[in-house]
């Protein structure tokens, strides 16, 4: 079955150092984002990407970054300058971009939590 | 920047009860979605309206965009206790290319 997978699903990082969060999708899908959920802050997108080898920033950008050398895979890394790291960390794709034409599918997140 | 106000914050209601939650927004939106996220899950698509009035259900739950495509409803008849989660309304513009989100109704069903 197609579908889009986070991984791992919990991470323990200390302070200072850079971590990144894995995501792959088997959708065939364009559009890729990146959103953090904090408690009762609902979902802000962090990166998102149209295509291939092209990405652009979202409302909280700072202190994170990406890349998207291959459809299928929109790897984040929450680097050091990252004032709060901890969150719950959602990938979602769409077939085309504007996705909210079609809707996300989204993965089921990676808990990281920097000690 | 465009936003969206989901209320209630959170509901806690005995099985059986209907649920009723809204979004509204001081910009117009094209495409109304409404997510729900189990504990600890992704959130996954329930609903998605693209023509302002129109009103689909999918199974127990009814959905609504907005005449004036600036706010959506969510209704969910006889709760049950697999309701438990947070639902998120969507709004997408189309110019921005972007879903913006609501803040969340967490619901909470007491058997």
């Amino acid at each position: 079955d197609g579908g889009i997978t986070q991984s791992p699903k919990y991470l323990f990082r200390k302070e200072g150092q850079n971590v990144t969060l894995s995501c792959e999708q088997n959708l065939n899908h364009d559009a890729m984002y990146w959103y953090r959920q904090d408690p009762g802050q609902g979902l802000r997108l962090i990166y998102y990407s149209q295509i291939v080898n092209d990405f652009q920033k979202g409302d909280i950008a700072e202190g994170y970054s990406v890349s998207r050398e291959k459809k299928e895979s929109f790897p984040l890394t929450v680097t050091s300058a990252q004032k709060n790291p901890t969150a719950f960390y959602l990938c979602a794709s769409s077939r085309a971009f504007p996705g909210s034409d079609y809707g996300y599918t989204f993965g089921s997140g990676t808990r990281l939590t920097v000690v | 920047g465009q936003q969206l106000n989901q209320s209630p914050q959170s509901m806690f209601i005995q099985e059986g009860e209907d649920v009723s939650m809204n979004c509204t927004s001081s910009s117009i939106f094209n495409t109304w979605l409404w997510y729900k996220q189990d504990p600890g899950e992704g959130p996954v698509l329930l609903i998605a309206l693209y023509k302002a009035g129109e009103l689909t259900s999918n199974g127990r739950l009814t959905a609504q965009f907005g005449i004036t495509r600036k706010d959506s409803f969510l209704n969910i008849s006889a709760s049950i206790p697999s309701d438990v989660g947070i639902y998120f309304c969507a709004g997408g513009s189309g110019n921005t290319g972007k879903l913006i989100f609501g803040q969340g109704t967490t619901l909470q069903v007491k058997p």
